[in-house]
């Protein structure tokens, strides 16, 4: 699976955008990009994917550079509940039976948001 | 239901004893993944099922770590004769496809082991 990088950690004030970035400079063409966030005490939640064109979705946008290289996950309206750690995944689109469609977490980004 | 259920939410476990998780994925997920936390920030990937066959299993300590998701019953991950190292939170998540890389999973809360 490519790597991503991501800065460890972030903060945000409440109400104010939050704009998480990822580096995947490897990514292949079949890779899609998804974003998992875990909150406090809970098990990871999937937030958005996308494979070429940026996406919305009620949670969050996710805005995928023109070369794939990078991606951002932008949370319009930071508030304390989206206090948590945000993984950047990459998943091969392709069938890979060896593989098993596993997600392979890295060392995601501490989003902190202050009120 | 819409939830991936595990139980229990808390184990503890003296050093050698054995310890079973159970997962019971959403109706109509055909994949179950099993995954370790150790650290926070570090998930450990076990293994993978597709129904009741094994996927994947290149994360699985083979010695002390089974695991079985037959028809019409929970998921399970059994662990022989823990030891400390194996204090963690295990996750159990599902997906309804795996290779395509554009569908989510949905993870439980978890199962906290502990290990004295």
């Amino acid at each position: 699976d490519a790597k991503t990088t991501q800065p460890n950690s972030m903060e945000s004030n409440e109400e104010e955008p939050v704009h998480l970035p990822c580096n995947h400079s490897t990514i292949s063409g079949t890779d899609y990009i998804h974003w998992y966030r875990q909150l406090p005490s809970q098990g990871p939640e999937y937030v958005i994917h996308g494979l070429t064109s940026n996406v919305n979705n009620r949670m969050a946008s996710l805005a995928i550079a023109e070369d794939r290289k990078s991606s951002t996950l932008i949370l319009h309206r930071a508030t304390l509940r989206d206090a948590a750690v945000y993984y950047c995944i990459l998943r091969d689109v392709t069938p890979s039976y060896n593989q098993g469609g596993k997600l392979i977490f890295g060392q995601g980004t501490e989003l902190s948001v202050k009120p | 239901g819409e939830e991936v259920a595990q139980t229990p939410k808390h184990l503890v476990r003296g050093e050698g004893q054995k310890a079973k998780l159970y997962c019971a994925p959403i109706k109509g997920h055909s994949y179950v993944f099993w995954y370790q936390q150790v650290l926070k920030n570090e998930f450990k990937f076990l293994i993978s099922f597709q129904n009741e066959n094994v996927f994947d299993e290149t994360g699985m300590p083979k010695e002390r770590f089974s695991a079985k998701c037959l028809p019409n019953s929970p998921c399970s991950l059994e662990i022989q004769a823990t030891k400390l190292e194996d204090s963690a939170v295990y996750f159990c998540a599902s997906s309804v496809l795996t290779y395509r890389g554009g569908y989510g999973y949905t993870f439980g809360s978890g199962t906290r082991l502990t290990v004295v």
